[in-house]
């Protein structure tokens, strides 16, 4: 079964500074979905990466798809308290539509001022 | 545009009790996604519904169930319930482009928290 893992799965970092989540998943997937979740929320689409070498901006978040590598990276550049939240990757199950996403464990975000 | 609408907000139920949390779909949207979010469990699918018709179910027992109306809301029940149901409950909908293309994006609601004691 596909599997989706994310690391680190907390981070913890001072503002201002850069850092980057990855997401590494098991089979074959053209569809990469990033959500944010604060605490007791629900979920807030962030991107959507449809294919090969896909990158989206927005803000101080840029995602990016490899899917030859089977991965994705959502880069945080000079972090600011807002950005912290739970980041969840999450994958289709393949070439066929199953309505079915396969999430990540989730990377909590701690920002320090 | 409304979003994804859930209802209730929280539920508080016994154990063995019924438990149904409802779902409204953006307008325009034909596919409705159940998930659970368990604490210590991560994100789990639970259910598509399209059209009308359940498309696929995720590994729960059957005492999960749902339906999907006319107006493209659902129905999610729980039966028999288990203090392990306690959960936050998201629903999701889509545009579901065709059987190859998938969906393009799912827009979750916000959630209905069951808490089962």
């Amino acid at each position: 079964e596909l599997k989706v893992e994310q690391n680190p799965l907390f981070l913890s970092m001072q503002e201002g500074k850069n850092y980057t989540i990855y997401c590494n998943y098991s089979t074959t997937s053209d569809r990469l979905y990033w959500y944010r979740q604060d605490p007791g929320k629900s979920l807030e689409s962030l991107f959507v990466l449809l294919s090969n070498g896909a990158v989206k901006q927005e803000g101080r978040l840029m995602a990016s798809l490899d899917t030859k590598a089977r991965l994705s990276t959502l880069h945080i550049t000079a972090a600011v308290h807002d950005l912290s939240a739970t980041y969840f990757c999450a994958v289709d199950n393949g070439s066929s539509n199953t309505g079915k996403l396969i999430f990540g464990q989730g990377t909590t975000l701690q920002v320090k001022p | 545009e409304a979003g994804v609408t859930q209802s209730p907000t929280h539920l508080i139920k016994t154990r063995g009790q019924q438990a149904t949390l409802r779902c409204s779909p953006i307008s325009g949207h034909t596919s409705v996604y159940w998930y659970q979010q368990a604490l210590g469990l991560g994100l789990q699918f639970l259910l598509w519904y399209d059209e009308g018709e359940e498309r696929n179910r995720g590994n729960f027992p059957p005492r999960f169930s749902g339906r999907q109306f006319p107006n493209y809301s659902s129905e999610l029940n729980v039966n028999a319930l288990e203090l392990e149901d306690s959960a936050l409950y998201l629903c999701a909908s889509s545009l579901v482009l065709g059987p190859q293309n998938g969906p393009y994006g799912y827009t979750f609601g916000s959630g209905t928290r069951l808490t089962v004691v």
